[in-house]
């Protein structure tokens, strides 16, 4: 089986609750943010973006949240389905920059 | 419409040899990107092609390593003298224009790269 992320951090939710998953960037010159999904044995997924100029946007019960000064970003899933089980990265990116730097990731399993 | 796709999915090798690793980009996409996943960790930052140019090539992690994209679409990395370190998941991954502009990159499903 996929043995990728056993030393990743976890998160379990309960289905139908909302869930948050937090990603600390390190580059205060970062100015687009990305969250992507991948579920085992597939490429990331695009979930939702965000540039430095927002605070906060939605998309279908995702929600994105940027703190700029503590560098923080988060993703909020409202009732949680059980297809959103799987790893979650935060990714960013400098302006003018090829350059996508991924988190570690975190995985989400939602309990039935 | 066809996404990102890569061949082979899966690839065992034994140290020492070579072996290519192919993408095949969404159709008309100008930007192409290839990232390693190793086991447990986020995805890495290899090299990005502009068209059949690779601007950035320092994502490399050694000479060993080497990529090229022909008419503007299809990619190949290859990886010269394998070493079980390389062993790991190789994403390509493709975006209608470019890094300086917001878009959304695609990803294909991954090519397992094990090394023994």
């Amino acid at each position: 089986g996929e043995s990728v992320g056993l030393h990743l951090p976890t998160l379990s939710v309960q289905e139908g609750d909302n869930s948050i998953i937090n990603c600390a960037y390190s580059n205060s010159a970062s100015d687009y943010f990305i969250w992507y999904k991948q579920e085992s044995g597939k490429g990331p997924q695009f979930i939702i973006d965000i540039r430095s100029n927002m605070d906060k946007r939605q998309g279908q019960r995702v929600t994105v949240l940027l703190n700029k000064t503590v560098k923080h970003l988060s993703l909020q899933i409202a009732a949680t389905q059980p297809g959103d089980s799987a790893v979650y990265f935060c990714a960013e990116r400098v302006h003018g920059n090829e350059k996508l730097t991924f988190g570690t990731g975190t995985r989400l399993t939602i309990i039935p | 419409g066809a996404g990102v796709s890569q061949s082979p999915s899966n690839k065992v090798t034994e140290k020492g040899k070579d072996v290519e690793l192919r993408c095949d980009p969404i159709s008309g996409h100008t930007a192409l990107y290839w990232y390693r996943q190793s086991l447990g960790q986020g995805l890495e930052f290899l090299i990005y092609f502009q068209g059949n140019s690779a601007p950035d090539k320092s994502g490399l992690p050694s000479d060993r390593f080497s990529a090229e994209r022909t008419g503007g679409s299809v990619s190949t990395l290859t990886i010269q003298r394998t070493q079980q370190e390389d062993s790991a998941v190789y994403l390509c991954a493709s975006s209608p224009l470019g890094p300086s502009s917001t878009d959304t990159q695609y990803f294909g499903p991954g090519t397992r790269l094990t090394v023994l």
